[in-house]
């Protein structure tokens, strides 16, 4: 199946500095790509959608100046966390989504990042 | 509002047996549903999907089941294995529309017990 490469996989950070998460899509184009976050023991929730070559659209809730992202290429998708904080700690994951083979809805997703704000 | 909801947080099975695991959705308009599988600290892997035109999916040990009317959908894993053990989130979209992107469940932490 497609490969959907997520860097770091754990990032440590002071609270204040931002840090940048890149997703990319190794074998494939992705025109959309997806960022999740998951508290522990909790669901994966959606917190936006990146089209390539356009804003990004945020889920209710989610604030657009904290979480920027950027999907200036087909291939990459980045999340930057600005000034963070202890509450932004989480689990951030990227998808990506493979129109190839017929399968919709068949998102591929990158190994995730593990965010910890002290 | 939860969307998609998976009841049970968690299941223990022996290894072997049929694992069951449940999902409803409260919304009509979604009509593609897909199964997830994570292990912790890892991305989740696609398992097994359903349209909403079929009422049945096969894929090996995996079957998925679609209700439309209940609005209910299950996976089962026969026989269940070790290996299974994992947390499986059930998801669902809605083409064209304000919800064409995946929505998840909170998951079910399924135990195959060897």
């Amino acid at each position: 199946g497609a490969v959907v490469s997520q860097h770091p996989s754990r990032v440590i950070c002071k609270s204040g500095t931002s840090v940048k998460i890149e997703c990319r899509s190794l074998d494939f184009q992705a025109t959309t790509m997806f960022w999740y976050r998951q508290f522990p023991k909790k669901s994966l929730m959606l917190m936006a959608t990146s089209n390539e070559g356009s804003k990004a659209t945020y889920e209710q809730g989610v604030e657009k100046d904290k979480f920027l992202i950027n999907h200036a290429s087909l291939t990459l998708s980045t999340l930057t966390v600005t000034s963070a904080h202890p509450e932004d700690s989480s689990f951030y994951i990227c998808s990506a989504r493979d129109w190839q083979g017929g399968f919709r809805e068949k998102l591929f997703f990158g190994s995730g990042t593990q965010l910890s704000v002290l | 509002d939860q969307q998609v909801k998976q009841n049970s947080p968690s299941l223990s099975v022996q290894e072997g047996r049929i694992s069951i695991l449940n999902c409803d959705y409260t919304n009509s308009m979604f009509d593609y549903f897909l199964w997830y599988k994570k292990y912790p600290a890892e991305g989740p892997t696609f398992l097994i999907s359903i349209s909403s035109i079929k009422d049945k999916n096969e894929d090996g040990r995996f079957t998925v089941f679609l209700n439309k009317s209940a609005k209910h959908l299950s996976l089962h894993i026969v026989p269940s294995q070790p290996g299974d053990s994992a947390v499986y989130f059930c998801a669902a979209s809605a083409w064209g529309t304000s919800y064409d992107k995946v929505i998840f469940g909170p998951g079910t932490s399924l135990s195959v017990i060897p």
